[in-house]
């Protein structure tokens, strides 16, 4: 099956800082979506990103399927984007998503 | 805006005990999705449905079963709960392969 892979675990930052949240995976890619969560939350769609590159304010998701990877930058880092960051990908068929273990993402002010 | 319910929020079931937890969605979506989550797992896909009245096998099926009476609501239903399906159940829609929409989720403590 699908096999997906993020990095890194956990990531410490001071408020101003970037971040680039990789997503990777093993097979062909039919869909990409990139997902926040609050701790006890529910998950908030970030980007939906296949492929090429989309902006959302301090947001960019890039998708490279020949590369087989996904990134998330998230410029001058804010508090209130702590939590933790998931990707979820589909390779094709009947659409059956496989998510990352994610990234937690801490921002010190 | 998609529009994913999920109930209830939060319940306590005992072992050996029946649990059915609901979703509705007013997004007109053909695909629904019961994902369950638990800490160092992340988001684990157990039941989904593209059509009414039919659903398939995620990856972790075993002690679950699903239901999809009409294109608005599916249901997970624990026949016999136990202690290791304790965890937070995330239900989501999507409108064929592109984004999904997710509840709120329910929190299910088995004791």
């Amino acid at each position: 099956g699908q096999q997906v892979q993020q990095s890194p675990a956990s990531l410490v930052l001071q408020e101003g800082e970037n971040a680039e949240l990789q997503c990777n995976f093993s097979t062909s890619l039919n869909s990409m979506q990139w997902f926040y969560q609050r701790p006890g939350g529910s998950l908030v769609s970030l980007f939906y990103n296949p492929s090429g590159t989309k902006h959302s304010g301090r947001l960019t998701s890039t998708t490279v399927i020949k590369e087989r990877r996904s990134s998330l930058h998230i410029s001058s880092s804010q508090t209130t984007d702590s939590g933790t960051y998931l990707c979820a990908l589909d390779s094709g068929g009947n659409y059956k998503p496989t998510f990352g273990k994610g990234t937690s993402l801490v921002v010190h002010p | 805006e998609a529009a994913v319910t999920q109930s209830p929020r939060s319940k306590v079931a005992v072992t050996g005990g029946k649990v059915t937890l609901s979703c509705h969605q007013t997004n007109n979506h053909d695909y629904m999705y019961w994902y369950r989550q638990d800490t160092g797992h992340g988001l684990r896909l157990i039941h989904y449905s593209y059509v009414a009245d039919s659903t398939e096998k995620g990856d972790i099926p075993d002690g679950y079963k699903a239901s999809r009476p009409s294109q608005e609501n599916f249901s997970l239903i624990l026949e016999l709960a136990s202690l290791s399906q304790t965890a937070v159940y995330f239900c989501a829609s999507s409108l064929s392969s592109y984004e999904q929409y997710f509840g709120p989720g329910t929190r299910l403590t088995v004791l």
